[in-house]
C-alpha cells in the first residue's frame, strides 16, 4: 500500500515568490495535515482538513493558505516567501478526525 | 497553551544497552500520545499511539508508557542497535484540539556498535 505522498521532495525559490506544494493521502483516509519543521525543532502545526473542510489552523500568518479536494489530496499554498519560511513541511494523513497520523517524506523548502 | 518536554536533547549508548526516553507536557487533558521516529532530513515514521485510558503499548522491542494524570511518558527500547540511532519525537493531541498534534524537540540517539 502505497504511503503519504508528497510533491515536490526538494525546492527553492525566491523571496517574495509563491510555492505550491502537494500530498497524496493514504487512501481511505479522509482527513489531511501540514506541518513546518524548521531545522533541530519539533515539527509546528499549520492546517489541517477534515472532508474538505478545515479543521483547526495554527498560529501561521495569512501568506499561507491550503484546501483538500474532493480525492482528499491537498495543496499548501505560501505566499510572499521569507527567509524564515525556509524548512522541512511534512503532511500528515489519518482516517478520521482525531486518530492515528502517518506522515510523508516532507518537502524541503529552502528560499534564498 | 499545551507544551512539550523531552528529556535529554541528545543520548548515545553502546549496542545493546536497554534505555529510556522522557517525554513530558502540561496539558493533561489529552486525546492520545504518539511516538515517532525521524532519520536525518526524512519525514516521520509513526512507532506507538497511546489512547488515553491507555498504560501502555509495545511493539517489537519498544514499549511506550503514559501516566496521564502526572504529564509524563516514556519510550524503552530494548536491546539497542545501531539502526535505532535517529531522532525520536513525542507529541499530544488534545482533547479539544482535533488532529492538531503538538511536538517535542526530540531526543537524538546515537547507537555506537
Amino acid at each position: 500500500d502505497a504511503g503519504v505522498t508528497q510533491s515536490p521532495t526538494h525546492l527553492i525559490k525566491t523571496r517574495g515568490q509563491h510555492v505550491t506544494l502537494r500530498c497524496s493521502p493514504i487512501s481511505g483516509h479522509k482527513s489531511v495535515s501540514w506541518y513546518q519543521q524548521v531545522l533541530g525543532q519539533g515539527p509546528q502545526f499549520i492546517f489541517q482538513y477534515y472532508e474538505k473542510e478545515e479543521r483547526g489552523r495554527g498560529n501561521f500568518p495569512d501568506r499561507f493558505s491550503a484546501r483538500q479536494f474532493p480525492n482528499y489530496s491537498s495543496e499548501l499554498n505560501v505566499n510572499a516567501l521569507l527567509l524564515g519560511d525556509s524548512a522541512l513541511y511534512l503532511c500528515a494523513s489519518s482516517v478520521s478526525y482525531a486518530t492515528e497520523a502517518f506522515f510523508g517524506q516532507g518537502t524541503r523548502l529552502t528560499v534564498v | 497553551k499545551q507544551e512539550v518536554t523531552q528529556i535529554p536533547a541528545a543520548l548515545s549508548v553502546p549496542e545493546g544497552e536497554n534505555l529510556v526516553l522522557n517525554c513530558s507536557f502540561t496539558d493533561s487533558a489529552i486525546y492520545n500520545l504518539q511516538w515517532f521516529r525521524q532519520d536525518p532530513g526524512k519525514g516521520l515514521t509513526s512507532l506507538l499511539l497511546i489512547q488515553s485510558s491507555q498504560r501502555e503499548q509495545t511493539s517489537g522491542r519498544l514499549n511506550a508508557s503514559l501516566d496521564k494524570s502526572s504529564g509524563r511518558s516514556t519510550l524503552y527500547i530494548a536491546a539497542s542497535q545501531p539502526g535505532d540511532s535517529a531522532t525520536y519525537l513525542c507529541a499530544v493531541r488534545g482533547e479539544t484540539s482535533g488532529s492538531r498534534l503538538t511536538f517535542g524537540e526530540g531526543t537524538q540517539l546515537t547507537v555506537n556498535p
